[in-house]
């Protein structure tokens, strides 16, 4: 199976930038996704097609790639930015259209 | 608004069946597809599969083929995830999404509260 890798942890400061990498294979090829979920709640979809933003997410959460890495930035972090986020993607095949990372936790210090 | 509510939480025995619902409203249900998703207690987001309530078409990701069954009533609004015979590792919270899926990928743009499921004897 595909697997897109994360790492398990990001520390920021208030007010720093957060960068959470994940990196796939597929990526050069295939767009990915990013979700927000906080304790208790549903994920949120926070970035789409690599570095689209949906309406009603904050602008300092942005999106990027290169080659087999993709990167949420979270820009000047705030407290309620404390969360999980997964990226999500799909292989190569077709076999795996939906396929998750293993999250990422972030916390503000 | 679109909006995804799910149905209550459960409790069952192993070798029980279950079958959890999903209702869509706020956009047209026929239109996009539904998918699940599996969260185990403290664990990460897998996909299990997805169905496109317009004609029913249903994919499966690999890894949960054969172990349960996705179906959809059009006329309701509403996406189905059943068990025919649960396991205690089954136990885990189950999200239901709306999916945007074209070209052999797609993601998820809203997601339903989730349902608890609890297999325990």
């Amino acid at each position: 199976s595909y697997e897109l890798t994360q790492p398990p942890s990001v520390s920021v400061s208030p007010g720093q930038t957060a960068r959470i990498t994940c990196s796939g294979d597929a990526l050069p090829k295939k767009y990915a996704y990013w979700y927000q979920q906080k304790p208790g709640q549903a994920p949120v979809l926070v970035i789409y097609k690599d570095s689209e933003r949906p309406s009603g997410i904050p602008e300092r959460f942005s999106g990027s790639s290169s080659g087999t890495t993709v990167t949420l930035t979270i820009s000047g972090v705030q407290a309620e930015d404390e969360a999980d986020y997964y990226c999500q993607s799909a292989d190569r095949s077709g076999t795996y259209p939906w396929v998750f990372g293993g999250g990422t936790k972030l916390t503000v210090l | 608004e679109v909006q995804l509510v799910q149905s209550g939480g459960e409790v069952k025995k192993p070798g029980e069946s279950l079958k959890i619902s999903c209702k869509g409203s706020g956009y047209s249900f026929t239109n996009y597809w539904i998918g699940w998703v599996r969260q185990m207690p403290g664990k990460g987001l897998e996909w299990m599969g997805i169905i496109y309530p317009g004609d029913s078409d249903t994919r499966y990701s690999p890894s949960f083929q054969g172990q349960v069954t996705i179906s959809a009533d059009k006329s309701i609004s509403t996406a189905y995830l059943q068990w025919s015979s649960l396991k205690a590792s089954d136990t885990a919270m189950y999200y239901c999404a709306r999916g945007m899926y074209s070209n052999s990928s797609g993601y998820f743009d809203y997601w339903g509260q989730g349902t608890l499921v609890t297999v325990s004897s």
